[in-house]
């Protein structure tokens, strides 16, 4: 069973706008995470939130948690084309093993 | 480096094999993980391991075996009760909670 759902499925931006994915999620968590994976590559890690965060940022990515409404989002700013890929958020929960669960992704794609 | 070497990246497997795909980290990390991914798709857990000798099965475990004899490695077995195994693989790491840090990938196609 997937945790998280992204929302879209995939986005199509020219390059200097921002770019916003969301991410809704079912049961209690520790932490949420985003990730970014490039065509056929490894996932990388973006930004952790933890659940008694509401914002973050890093760079041009800024990452708000609403823990009452299960939901979180992700921001990039002034994208580049060298942002295209696939994002996905994770949260891990404690189930007498700390198990990380990863939604369908949001397809990003930034048109130069 | 440090990081988690996955092999083969390409494996092409008959109807019938077992098949085994090689996960190590020199990260020190206690934490491994296997997942796969299908064409599109998110990420599905198939293993995940705390702590040496010890695993437990994620969502899709059924047609898959793991072993945890050492802290470094992590291999994922692929058997032939495993209906439907092409797909992407892809192995982590991480201290115990939070970032997972993944491997390149090996991508299992069956003849």
């Amino acid at each position: 069973s997937q945790q998280g759902e992204e929302d879209p499925q995939a986005l199509s931006i020219q390059e200097g706008e921002n770019a916003t994915m969301n991410c809704s999620y079912k049961t209690s968590i520790n932490n949420l995470q985003w990730y970014r994976q490039n065509s056929g590559r490894g996932l990388v890690h973006l930004i952790l939130i933890r659940s008694n965060e509401r914002e973050k940022h890093s760079g041009r990515l800024r990452v708000t948690l609403d823990t009452s409404k299960k939901s979180s989002s992700l921001l990039i700013t002034a994208s580049r084309a060298a942002d295209t890929a696939s994002y996905f958020c994770a949260t891990e929960r404690n189930t007498g093993g700390f198990k990380t669960i990863f939604g369908a992704g949001t397809r990003l794609f930034v048109k130069a | 480096d440090g990081g988690i070497t996955q092999s083969p990246k390409y494996l092409f497997r008959k109807e019938g094999q077992n098949v085994t795909l090689s996960c190590e980290q020199n990260l020190n990390h206690d934490a491994m993980y296997w997942y796969r991914q299908d064409p599109g798709q998110g990420l599905r857990l198939i293993y995940y391991s705390q702590i040496v000798n010890d695993f437990q099965k994620g969502d899709i475990a059924e047609g898959y075996s793991v072993s945890r004899e050492k802290k470094e490695s992590f291999p994922l077995t692929v058997t032939s009760a495993q209906k439907n195994p092409t797909a992407f693989y892809l192995c982590a790491s991480s201290v115990n909670t939070g970032e997972l840090f993944f491997g390149e990938g090996s991508r299992l196609t069956v003849l």
